[in-house]
């Protein structure tokens, strides 16, 4: 099993709409949660990290935290045409001394 | 603020040669990481340093080094290249380790 899993997609959502992905890690010691957004040819950008303690909203992006079931999502409001791009979850070990990311989510969203 | 800076951006080697690539970090950043980032693997952490010392390694071969200077600039080493090294090298800056890292533009290595 992987550190941390996404779903590779492709995932495509009509702009207006909800975009929801998800991601599952294996550590289950884990306190923090990393969400990042990588366009084609780009290098990737931090939107938005959550601790262990509670879910996160951050404009019309909202992370949410399933710590029985180990998964994190990114909800994305509103989906816009520039939201499409692949979106990777990112998992510091317990200890906090290697950081895993899963191979991404990608996201296209249709106008 | 200047973002992360890495050079060069593109570089084509030959199995068996090194290769040594550079991170220039945000200024007043002291957490530099290095990632490699394939369509297979994804992005796997290489190894971080902060303030000159190396605090976290992933889980690469030693021909994978690194270090780190008195002004945080950084470079990664990669010794005797083999072809599955051919990959996009990602640096990333942050002021407190894996937390808000500001990642560079990454050098596009080749290896034929």
């Amino acid at each position: 099993q992987k550190e941390v899993e996404q779903n590779s997609g492709p995932l495509s959502v009509p702009e207006g709409a909800i975009a929801s992905l998800n991601c599952t890690y294996s550590d289950r010691g884990s306190q923090s949660f990393f969400w990042y957004r990588q366009y084609s040819g780009k290098s990737p950008e931090l939107i938005m990290f959550i601790y262990s303690n509670g879910d996160k909203e951050d404009g019309r992006f909202t992370a949410q935290l399933n710590k029985a079931s180990q998964y994190v999502s990114l909800l994305i409001r509103d989906s816009q045409p520039s939201d499409s791009a692949t979106y990777l979850c990112a998992v510091p070990t317990n200890t906090g001394n290697q950081f895993y990311f899963g191979t991404g989510t990608s996201l296209t969203v249709i106008p | 603020k200047a973002g992360v800076t890495q050079t060069p951006r593109y570089l084509i080697k030959t199995r068996g040669q090194q290769v040594t690539l550079s991170c220039s970090p945000i200024s007043g950043h002291r957490s530099v990481s290095w990632y490699q980032q394939t369509p297979g693997q994804g992005l796997q952490f290489l190894f971080e340093y902060f303030s000159e010392t190396q605090r976290n390694k992933g889980n690469f071969p030693g021909r994978f080094s690194g270090r780190q200077f008195s002004n945080s600039r950084s470079e990664m080493n990669v010794s005797t290249l083999e072809l599955g090294d051919s990959a996009l090298y990602l640096c990333a800056s942050s002021s407190q380790g894996f937390l808000e890292q500001y990642f560079g533009p990454g050098t596009r290595l080749t290896v034929t």
